[in-house]
């Protein structure tokens, strides 16, 4: 189940089952979105990203759907290994001139897969 | 190779130290970032070196001073730090001009601050 509170959002689920992370982005002129996964101790690692000229992409064993209208960005993993244990952060780049290289991260969700 | 290095992995200091935290990549980037990170908190943008001169500064204090000596290093010195700067502090790289320039991060160093 997924639960927010006080602490970081948090989704469970059992190992092999498919794990949707979900992310409301700020900005609608944002064209561009990024996905990390940060382990423990770790630094933010890229997962899979997507320009707003298209509303789905695939990697390996990830994809990613924008849905511009209500500007909202998912991250489906599928068949979830517990590796893919972390937190997910959904990143934004707003598309306003001056700030090109900026980045605005959504607050986090803990994936914890379930053995 | 998308590998950012950043040293020391942990640091511990007090507020009357002067340290500094190193980042190194070797990508051809031309854009380097600091961030601050606090636990179960979003990284937060402090520095973007764009060309190796200054182009963001997010109203850090001035404890915190950026320097990016060559395209391939950055560094954070730290001066006068307060407790409340005890987080960890990651570096990044990216590509410049492209609109969908991917920033790669590096591990991280955890500072404490006493």
């Amino acid at each position: 189940g997924e639960s927010v509170g006080l602490h970081l959002p948090t989704l469970s689920v059992q190992e092999g089952d498919n794990s949707i992370i979900n992310c409301a982005y700020s900005n609608s002129a944002s064209d561009y979105f990024i996905w990390y996964k940060q382990e423990s101790g770790k630094g933010p690692q890229f997962i899979i990203d997507i320009r707003s000229n298209m509303d789905k992409r695939q990697g390996q064993r990830v994809t990613v759907l924008l849905n511009k209208t209500v500007k909202h960005l998912s991250l489906q993993i599928a068949a979830t290994q517990p590796g893919d244990s972390a937190v997910y952060f959904c990143a934004e780049k707003p598309g306003y001139g001056g700030a090109t290289n900026k980045l605005i991260f959504g607050t986090g969700t803990l994936l914890a897969v379930q053995p | 190779d998308t590998e950012v290095t950043q040293t020391p992995k942990h640091l511990v200091m007090g507020m009357t130290n002067k340290k500094s935290l190193k980042c190194e990549q070797h990508m051809g980037h031309r854009a380097m970032y600091w961030y601050k990170q606090k636990a179960k908190k979003p990284p937060e943008l402090m520095f973007v070196y764009s060309y190796e001169k200054l182009s963001i500064n997010e109203s850090v204090p001035s404890r915190f001073s950026p320097e990016c000596p060559n395209s391939s290093l950055l560094n954070l010195h730290l001066h006068a730090l307060q407790p409340e700067d005890s987080a960890l502090y990651l570096c990044a790289s990216s590509q410049v001009g492209a609109r969908t320039d991917t920033q790669y991060f590096g591990p991280g160093t955890r500072l404490t601050v006493l």
